[in-house]
């Protein structure tokens, strides 16, 4: 089964800093791995996905992540965080279901993310 | 373009009662539909997908279940509610197996 680790639930950055939230994956087949942002009580946006092409993938909102296979991760950067950045983001594989009609997304627990001003 | 409705947005309900939350999606045909459910400090957890009208899956035995009475239209009920059945319950679509999936604003139930 493939599963998604995200290291730091919180973590906080001054507004204009690198942001820099961590992911790696398990998994036996070459992944799909996606990117998401949830602001509260709402439901999850998607910011980026990588589907096997680029290793570098660029996002909405300034965001992108890079693909390293030999490190099974999948790091997601900023450059220059925005107080409107504050948020959940959560890093995602997609597995196939049984039937292989649809597939499931196994997400990470999430990383809170504080910018301070 | 594609939109997806959740409601209620949110709902108190007592143990034992029942329960039913609607999700329907717009501008697009034979979707594949998904509940989720993220608890308090967890992820998310995929409860069960639809790839087709009646066509129900369930990852994990609950008290819940769900059914597609039509293409766009997936409801998530209980007969009666458990405390533990608190959470927020995120409605999903995708078109395919390696697009990404599509999230509602989501149902948040607290259970009392």
């Amino acid at each position: 089964a493939q599963s998604v680790t995200q290291l730091g639930s919180h973590v906080s950055v001054s507004e204009g800093a690198l942001v820099l939230l961590r992911c790696n994956y398990s998994s036996s087949v070459p992944p799909y791995l996606f990117w998401y942002v949830q602001y509260p009580n709402q439901g999850l946006q998607l910011l980026l996905k990588y589907t096997s092409a680029a290793t570098l993938v660029k996002g909405i909102n300034g965001f992108e992540a890079e693909f390293k296979k030999s490190e099974t991760s999948f790091h997601l950067t900023k450059p220059s965080a925005h107080m409107s950045d504050a948020a959940e983001y959560f890093c995602a594989v997609s597995e196939v279901l049984k039937g292989g009609a649809t597939n499931k997304l196994i997400f990470g627990t999430g990383t809170l993310l504080a910018v301070q001003p | 373009s594609q939109t997806i409705h959740q409601w209620p947005a949110t709902l108190v309900q007592p143990v034992g009662s029942p329960l039913s939350l609607e999700c329907t999606v717009e501008g697009t045909s034979n979707p594949n539909l998904y509940w989720y459910r993220q608890a308090a400090g967890r992820g998310l957890q995929l409860l069960f997908y639809s790839v087709g009208i009646g066509q129900i899956s369930s990852e994990v035995p609950q008290n819940l279940s769900a059914s597609r009475p039509q293409d766009r239209q997936f409801i998530l009920s209980s007969k009666k509610l458990l405390l533990s059945d608190s959470g927020f319950y995120l409605c999903a679509w995708t078109r395919g197996l390696v697009e990404e999936q599509y999230f509602g604003p989501g149902t948040r139930l607290t259970v009392t």
